[in-house]
């Protein structure tokens, strides 16, 4: 069965704080992404990753940057947290070659 | 324009009814399309995908593409308050998928 795991379901951070939020799956998918989700915006891609150690910018890549050491692991780091990045985290993979997209349950992040 | 368009809803349908959601997208290249179901405070579900001019029957639910007019929609048949959530249309890209904001569906018992 299909996996997507997210590290926190619920976190509140302070301003200015650096935050992990960990992405793992079980598939043995090439690609992996993460989006944030607000109301009346829909999901944004922040970062995708093709590879080990490969990256890219999705639309919305501004104070975030993203970590795939290794292929079962996509990690996105806000270096310095924001109110405004308060929102639902989403991280997704998916195979190459096949655009469905797999997603874990999501990281609700409040920052104060 | 954003890539993938849809109406924000909320649509309300009675139990029983066929709820009918759409979507349009701008880009001519896209391939594939694929309509994700997300309840309230869960992630999103794969429910349909369809690659081909026409209509893709899966139980309840018929997803209908017409790439000439750069159109989708999802069907849903007899719809039930199990339906009721927000459906998202997405659409490929270069190397990944554009998502609409979401359409949130209300079937009333």
């Amino acid at each position: 069965d299909v996996k997507v795991t997210q590290s926190s379901r619920y976190l509140v951070k302070r301003t200015g704080e650096k935050v992990f939020l960990e992405c793992v799956q079980d598939m043995d998918h090439e690609n992996m992404f993460w989006y944030r989700q607000d109301p009346g915006l829909g999901l944004r891609l922040i970062y995708f990753s093709y590879d080990v150690k490969m990256k890219e910018k999705g639309d919305i890549p501004e104070g975030y940057s993203v970590s795939r050491e290794k292929k079962e692991r996509f990690s996105l780091i806000l270096e310095s947290a924001s109110t405004n990045q308060t929102s639902m985290y989403l991280c997704a993979s998916s195979r190459t070659g096949d655009n469905e997209q797999f997603f874990g349950p999501g990281t609700r992040l409040t920052v104060l | 324009q954003k890539e993938v368009e849809q109406n924000s809803g909320p649509l309300s349908v009675p139990e029983g009814a066929i709820a009918s959601l759409n979507c349009t997208y701008s880009d001519r290249g896209s391939q594939s399309f694929f309509w994700y179901r997300q309840y309230s405070g869960k992630s999103p579900e794969l429910i349909m995908f369809i690659y081909s001019n026409g209509d893709k029957e899966d139980g309840r639910f018929t997803a209908q593409l017409n790439k000439a007019s750069q159109y989708v929609s999802l069907l849903i048949r007899d719809s039930q308050p199990s339906d009721s959530a927000t459906y998202l249309c997405a659409v490929t890209g270069a190397n990944n998928l554009f998502f609409g904001t979401g359409t949130r569906l209300t079937v009333i018992p």
